[in-house]
């Protein structure tokens, strides 16, 4: 079945503890990207790649940083979590990531950061 | 920075009533999704429109993209509780971060 798979889904960590949140697609897809999602805030990109070794900012990145060395993981670091890090996260591809192509989401992990 | 609106907000319905949800920016979009999202899951692509004037069909969901490809709507024919969930539009313009709305929280009640 085609997916994007993260872990955990479920996360409660204490500020500065460093973390990884798992990114995993089977679709061969070249864009890979992390967003995270707030109430009355909507969908927000973090970080996105369009292929192996090529990562670039979102809309959000401060306190985050990604990887891309394999096409299939892309894994989020926080390095330093924050409580205003708590968030519901999402990781997406798409074949390309350019117009007219849409997304496919994991299932989400939340973040609770105390 | 692209803004997408989306309106309404909220909507609370019958099964059987018939429903538009709104998508409009000031911008100019190459293309547009819609997609649905259930609490505590991911949001699912349910349509890319990428011809100003294109209409899609899904069953009982009908996609408009305006003309100028600046707004999009999406139409539900005799809602069911199935339809319940938050629906997203994205739209995609010259760069690779594309802008989500908020969405519409749709419930219909049995």
């Amino acid at each position: 079945e085609a997916q994007v798979t993260q872990n955990p889904r479920y996360l409660i960590t204490v500020t500065g503890k460093k973390l990884t949140v798992t990114c995993s697609q089977n679709m061969n897809h070249e864009y890979m990207s992390w967003y995270r999602q707030d109430p009355g805030l909507g969908l927000r990109q973090i970080y996105y790649s369009m292929n192996v070794e090529v990562t670039d900012k979102g809309d959000v990145p401060e306190g985050y940083k990604v990887s891309r060395k394999e096409k299939r993981n892309f894994p989020l670091i926080l390095e330093s979590p924050s409580p205003n890090q708590t968030s519901l996260y999402f990781c997406a591809s798409s074949l390309t990531g350019g117009p007219g192509y849409g997304y496919t989401f994991g299932s989400g992990t939340r973040l609770t950061v105390v | 920075t692209q803004l997408l609106e989306q309106s309404p907000q909220f909507l609370s319905i019958q099964e059987g009533e018939n429903l538009t949800v709104y998508c409009n920016s000031s911008s100019v979009f190459s293309s547009l999704q819609w997609y649905r999202q259930e609490p505590g899951e991911g949001p699912v692509l349910l349509v890319t429109v990428v011809t100003g004037g294109e209409v899609k069909k899904l069953k009982r969901l009908t996609f408009q993209f305006g003309d100028a490809r600046k707004d999009s709507s999406l139409h539900i024919t005799a809602a069911q509780t199935g339809d319940t969930g938050l629906y997203l539009c994205a739209g995609g313009g010259g760069s690779y971060i594309p802008t989500f709305g908020r969405g519409t929280s749709l419930i219909v009640h049995p």
